[in-house]
């Protein structure tokens, strides 16, 4: 069974202090893993796409990298506009219709 | 990066009436939306799969005569929740697929629908 998970649940931090964010992932065959940032009363907003092992994209203070099992986000130097639900999902190649399984996100505080 | 909409942002409606949320993608055609009910501090709960021109798929576990889904073109697609009850009361949220050279391919999402059923 396809499945994500994601670590820690919570993390707080202080500002300026690096940090990051683990999805582990069992999937049959991957086709891609997302990383999306969620605000309290929002809809999910996308930040990056993964396709192969070792493939690694930026965003800002923003760094996502990829192996076979896991894919981690980087947050260096975050300030409290980082403070958000960072959500992971992954499509598997045998999924219909572009269809993700979505982690349970780690919520993630930055204090000022 | 690509927009999606979703009309109306919130809603307050009487146990047992009927509530339809629109969610539009903007600046580009989706031939697949998606729609989620999320519960607070609570991940992404995939409701359906919503194919243009076709019957939605909907996940175990979800009514399809009470969440009625229509995708009636490649920017439009509908979620009717009838006969709302308390219990429907939720966070719904609306994400439709990109594919194509100028758009990365992932689902990007609409601000979400607060429903309240008193």
């Amino acid at each position: 069974e396809d499945q994500v998970t994601q670590s820690p649940e919570a993390l707080r931090l202080q500002e300026g202090e690096s940090s990051s964010l683990n999805c582990s992932y069992t999937v049959s065959g991957l086709r891609g893993l997302f990383w999306y940032r969620q605000d309290p009363g929002k809809g999910p907003e996308f930040l990056f796409t993964l396709y192969s092992a070792g493939e690694e994209k930026e965003k800002e203070r923003l760094k996502a990298t990829l192996t076979k099992k896991e894919s981690f986000l980087h947050i260096t130097a975050p300030k409290p506009e980082d403070s958000a639900t960072y959500l992971c999902a992954v499509q598997a190649s045998h999924s219909s219709a572009s269809k993700i399984i979505f982690g349970s996100g780690t919520r993630l505080s930055i204090r000022p | 990066g690509a927009v999606v909409s979703q009309h109306p942002s919130r809603v307050i409606c009487k146990s047992g009436t009927s509530v339809k949320i629109e969610c539009r993608s903007l600046d580009f055609q989706a031939t697949t939306m998606f729609w989620y009910r999320q519960f607070p501090k609570k991940s992404l709960m995939l409701m359906a799969t919503s194919n243009e021109g076709s019957k939605a798929t909907y996940e175990q576990g979800v009514e399809k005569d009470k969440f009625l889904i229509n995708h009636a073109s490649l920017t439009l697609s509908t979620l009717t929740v009838t006969s709302a009850h308390p219990e429907d009361s939720s966070f719904y949220i609306c994400s439709a697929w990109t594919s194509g050279s100028r758009l990365q391919e992932t689902q990007y999402f609409g601000p979400g629908t607060r429903l309240l059923v008193l």
